[in-house]
């Protein structure tokens, strides 16, 4: 268990709908990173937040924001969702915002799946 | 975006053999290389963390070495074991540019 949260663990859904993915990092940790990770694809880096800042931004559709909030968890909003949006959606979550050396926990992830 | 290649693919050994694999990615503006073990169903779990040109790393029986003029690491697992059957990643990272992660060498221990 690395003490990252997600939820929900499942989630099905509708073409053409919203979903509001949920994160609760490490106690202590400050930074947060969010990842899909589709059918025989690796994990794609979508967004990090630090202390509540985006900090940088990977291949995030426009449909897809997120944000930190002041407790430090984070939500990964999805919208107008697509078949090919159905996914794994990781949360990690690091101490500090080092950049290259910080060491990601990752979530257990939340399984999307667009009917 | 970094360009992150890992070798092979994927790989079966028997239990108890040693095997190894590869992680290459640009040499220029090095800054760290992180290792990932991403068991089936679990989530990613944090291996190895090197910095240094010759750094050398060791968990139990896997190890990592790191050389960053050439651009590459080789991830070692001495004695395989079934438990050691995961996908195993990297992630060069530059300074504070978005994250890129290797798709990965899927490892199957036979037993």
């Amino acid at each position: 268990d690395s003490g990252v949260t997600q939820t929900p663990k499942h989630l099905i859904t509708a073409t053409g709908q919203r979903v509001t993915l949920r994160c609760s990092p490490r106690s202590g940790d400050l930074s947060v990173y969010w990842y899909q990770q589709s059918l025989d694809q690796g994990l794609q880096f979508l967004i990090q937040y630090y202390n509540g800042e985006e900090r940088a931004k990977g291949n995030i559709l426009e449909r897809f924001s997120a944000q930190q909030f002041p407790d430090l968890h984070s939500e990964l909003n999805l919208s107008s969702l697509e078949l090919g949006d159905s996914a794994l959606y990781f949360c990690a979550s690091s101490v500090e915002d080092r950049g290259s050396t910080d060491t990601q926990y990752f979530g257990p992830g939340t399984r999307l799946t667009v009917l | 975006i970094l360009n992150v290649e890992q070798s092979p693919q994927s790989l079966h050994v028997q239990e108890g053999d040693s095997t190894n694999f590869t992680c290459s990615f640009p040499s220029s503006n090095f800054y760290a290389l992180h290792w990932y073990r991403w068991e089936t169903a679990k989530s990613p779990e944090a291996l190895f963390v090197m910095t240094l040109n010759g750094d050398e790393k060791k968990k139990g029986r896997i190890s990592a070495t790191l050389n960053t003029k050439e651009g590459y690491s080789y991830l070692y697992i001495k004695g395989s074991q079934p438990e050691d059957s995961a996908t195993y990643l990297c992630a060069p990272r530059r300074g504070y540019q978005k994250v890129t992660f290797g798709i990965g060498t899927k490892l199957q221990v036979i037993p």
